[in-house]
């Protein structure tokens, strides 16, 4: 089974910051099957890359990811109020596995 | 709209069954696999396994196998998760969520259903 380790775990930035968030898998991801998910407190999770780098219908620009083999990215480039979340990676080899997440969180 | 309806919160004691429900609706349900996932109170999110309405065809995660029973019922669009005997440690949110298998990604989710099994 494919591991997923993200990083850091708590990530504390202000309105307007850029956030990095990482994603590192135990061996090497097809980049069509690496996906991030947004989640805010009582909700569902929330699609926002898939593919590794394509965003998902309705997810701004400021939104993107890359990467490919055992490391990937999601970037947000100025958060904005409403991205203070947490943020899963997803992984598909032979199954599934969600990374632990990266909370988002308001300095 | 593509839209995904969980059945509401359940309040079981240990041992108990508990059958759950995802309905779906404003796509064809036998177009795409179901996923199941679970949180724990304050945790990440667990996948749990699939199955695809259209046969009932199930792939579980090894966590889950023996644990847990996906079904489904195409004719209602509904997929379900069930518990023969529950466990303190089932306590959870679970969610059901559709699967892009060309790109193996869940794109629309349901609501969650939380499940609270104490004595």
């Amino acid at each position: 089974e494919i591991v997923l380790t993200q990083s850091p775990d708590t990530l504390s930035l202000s309105p307007g910051e850029r956030a990095t968030l990482s994603c590192r898998a135990s061996q090497s991801v097809s980049s069509s099957y690496l996906a991030w998910y947004q989640q805010k407190p009582g909700q569902a999770p929330r699609l926002l890359i898939y593919g590794a780098s394509i965003r998902a219908t309705g997810i701004p620009d400021r939104f993107s990811g890359s990467g490919s083999g055992t490391d990937f990215t999601l970037t947000i480039s100025r958060l904005e109020p409403e991205d203070f979340a947490v943020y899963y990676c997803q992984q598909y080899g032979s199954s599934f596995t969600f990374g632990p997440g990266t909370k988002v969180d308001i300095k | 709209e593509v839209q995904l309806v969980q059945s509401g919160a359940e309040v079981k004691k240990p041992g108990e069954s508990l059958k759950i429900s995802c309905k779906g609706s404003g796509y064809s349900l036998t177009s795409n696999w179901i996923g199941w996932v679970r949180q724990m109170p304050g945790k990440g999110l667990e996948w749990m396994g699939i199955i695809y309405p259209g046969d009932s065809e199930t792939r579980y995660s090894p966590s889950f196998q023996g644990q847990v029973t996906m079904s489904a019922d195409k004719s209602i669009s509904t997929s379900y998760l069930q518990w023969s005997s529950l466990k303190a440690s089932d306590t959870a949110m679970y969610y059901c969520a559709r699967l892009v298998s060309s790109w193996f990604y869940f794109d629309y989710w349901g609501q969650g259903t939380l499940v609270t099994v104490s004595s």
